[in-house]
Formats: structure tokens, sequence, C-alpha cells
């Protein structure tokens, strides 16, 4: 079946500017996470979703970054006045809720470059 | 508080040898363990998990890693390595009253013909 997708796959913004970075998890997953790899670093938890419930904001770096989760299915994260430092690879993960599927599925990532 | 540290950056092995990639942990409770490998311009593909049960957990493309709770130790194996098996791989944990995985810096591995 259809794994996790992510667009764009590559993004180049200018400092200062907003990017959208979005997220199509697997049908059916309720679960959905967005992480961050930094060039030579492992991957930083940023946000996490599960259904209805209120979203875990603790891993975002700073309140210029947002994201949200429509309908429980497509997420969106935003970056608003982009930074140089926010240049990394976003990669966004989904799961199914039930206990014994632990597994995160991720999709390829988006590359944002901020110049 | 969960962490986990890959104490090698880079794994160097010839093909056909055994590869090793160390990893340990770090939790409160019970652990979920995992790896997943990264291959250029790629996201994470998920290679195995231990939740409970064996201390031998085997994974997809021959991988196969062991559980060790007093060591707190998951380590990934594969008995004979291919060229194609170089690629950053990635352990992580989560603890059972968790839902985010906490990440390794990743250990790149290389496999020379």
């Amino acid at each position: 079946g259809a794994g996790v997708s992510q667009s764009p796959s590559n993004k180049v913004t200018e400092k200062g500017k907003d990017v959208e970075l979005r997220c199509d998890p697997i049908s059916g997953h309720t679960a959905l996470y967005w992480y961050r790899q930094s060039l030579g670093q492992g991957l930083e938890f940023l946000i996490y979703f599960q259904g209805n419930s209120a979203p875990d904001k603790s891993g975002l770096p700073s309140d210029r970054f947002s994201a949200e989760r429509t309908g429980g299915s497509v997420s969106t994260l935003t970056i608003q006045r982009t930074q140089q430092e926010d240049s990394a690879v976003y990669l966004c993960a989904s799961k199914d809720k039930l206990a014994t599927r632990e597994t995160q599925y991720f999709g390829p990532g988006t590359r944002l470059l901020v110049l | 508080a969960q962490s986990v540290a890959q104490p090698e950056d880079q794994v160097n092995v010839a093909e056909g040898n055994p590869l090793t990639v160390k990893c340990t942990y770090s939790v409160s409770g019970n652990p979920y363990l995992f790896w997943y490998v990264q291959y250029p311009n790629r996201g994470l593909q998920f290679l195995l998990k231990y939740i409970t049960g064996d201390n031998l957990v085997k994974g997809s493309y021959g991988f196969e890693a062991e559980f060790n709770k007093s060591q707190t130790s998951f380590h990934l194996k594969k008995p004979s390595a291919l060229v194609s098996d170089s690629a950053l791989y990635f352990c992580a944990v989560r603890d059972t009253d968790d839902y985010k995985l906490s990440f390794g810096a990743g250990t790149t591995v290389t496999v020379r013909a």
C-alpha cells in the first residue's frame, strides 16, 4: 500500500520567508510525528499528533514553528520568518495506534535550504 | 527520561564479513527498541524492532539484533555484509510510558568490495 508521502521534496527559500511543508500519512494511521534532521545530527522530535487529542508541541524549537493536522489526516508544518539554522531535512512519520503495531513509518522527507 | 547512544560514528567492513553496529539505551521502564536505515537522500526505512519476547530479533535484508537487558544494548548484526548495506543506521528507543522515539546520532556503515 501507499506509504507516507511528503511535499515538496526540496525547498529553497530566502531568509525571512515563510514555508509550509506537507505530510500525508498512511491511511488509517492515527498518530503522526514530525522530526528534524540537521546535517551530521540525529533526529530531533518536533511535534506529535494522536487522533483528536491536543498535540504534543514540546519539541518545537521556537514560536516560529507551528503545525496542524486537518481531519485527522494530512499535516502541515509551517515555519515563519525562516532562518538559516532552519535548514535541515524535515521528516514525517505515522503509526497505527494499536499497541501491537509500534512501528513508525517515515516519509522521504523535505530538504529545506534557507539562503 | 530515555536516550540512545551509538558509540561509533563510522563502521567500515569488507564485503562478506560480519557487520555489527552498536547501540545502548537508557529508559525508566521497559524499552521498545528499533533500528532504521537511511540511504542517501532518502527517508528512514524500518529494519526491525524489539517489543517483547525472544531477545534475538530478525528483520529485513538479513539483519538481526539482540536485546540484552543486563547490558542495556541492542546491537544490530548481519553475518555477511553487502556493498549495498552501505548507509546510515539509526537506533531508537521508546519507553513504554512514552510515545516519542529518541534516536541515536547514527552510524555510517561503509562496506567495501
